[in-house]
């Protein structure tokens, strides 16, 4: 089947600590984004890539990393320097930027204390 | 940038029961989705519509994009219709969705 899967479904970390959250999809798609969401909140950008080795800044990045390797992986790092990392984080993928349906994984939620 | 917003922000129904969700942008946009979160996190694709008017089962969606809102009608709802939906709009660029706040609908028997 395709689709996106994103690993682990749950992440506990300590302060301080970085941690990576990963996302693999085989929809063969060129574009990959990152999204947090807040209680109560829509979904914001992190960052996306629209092509392998090649990935922008979205409207939230501060405190996150990212690579693209591989068109089928797209991990996001979260940083001991992310002030609020406790949130739920969704990947996405379309076949290509520029308007194109986003499609998204099932998510990570992490909880640091 | 551009604004989404959507009302009602929570909506009560009876099995059964019809109800519409808007969603209004605040400025041109050339795409739109609709989401359903379930009670897990998942977000589903509804539609994707720049324009005019889509159905699937129980659910249409219809893009007035020149007035700058969208509306998702749900007819004869079911406890599984329950969650969250979602409007989003792509940024000028393409290159991201921006999210409303979302309407929670809870549907009992």
């Amino acid at each position: 089947d395709g689709g996106i899967t994103q690993s682990p479904k749950y992440l506990f970390r300590k302060e301080g600590q970085n941690v990576t959250l990963s996302c693999e999809q085989n929809l063969n798609h060129d574009a990959m984004y990152w999204y947090r969401q807040d209680p109560g909140q829509g979904l914001r950008l992190i960052y996306y890539s629209q092509i392998v080795n090649d990935f922008q800044k979205g409207d939230i990045a501060e405190g996150y990393s990212v690579s693209r390797e591989k068109k089928e992986s797209f991990p996001l790092t979260v940083t001991s320097a992310q002030k609020n990392p406790t949130a739920f984080y969704l990947c996405a993928s379309s076949i290509r930027d520029g308007f194109y349906e986003q499609y998204f994984g099932p998510g990570t939620r992490l909880t640091v204390t | 940038g551009i604004q989404v917003e959507q009302s009602p922000p929570d909506l009560i129904l009876q099995e059964g029961a019809n109800s519409t969700l808007r969603c209004n942008f605040s400025d041109s946009v050339n795409n739109l989705q609709w989401f359903h979160q379930n009670p897990w996190g998942q977000l589903i694709n509804l539609f994707y519509i720049p324009s005019g008017t889509k159905q699937n089962g129980r659910l249409s969606a219809t893009t007035v994009a020149t007035e700058r809102y969208s509306l998702l009608y749900i007819s004869s709802s079911q406890t599984t219709d329950s969650g969250v939906y979602f409007c989003a709009v792509f940024n000028q660029a393409g290159t991201a969705l921006i999210f409303g706040k979302g309407t929670t609908l809870s549907v009992s028997s």
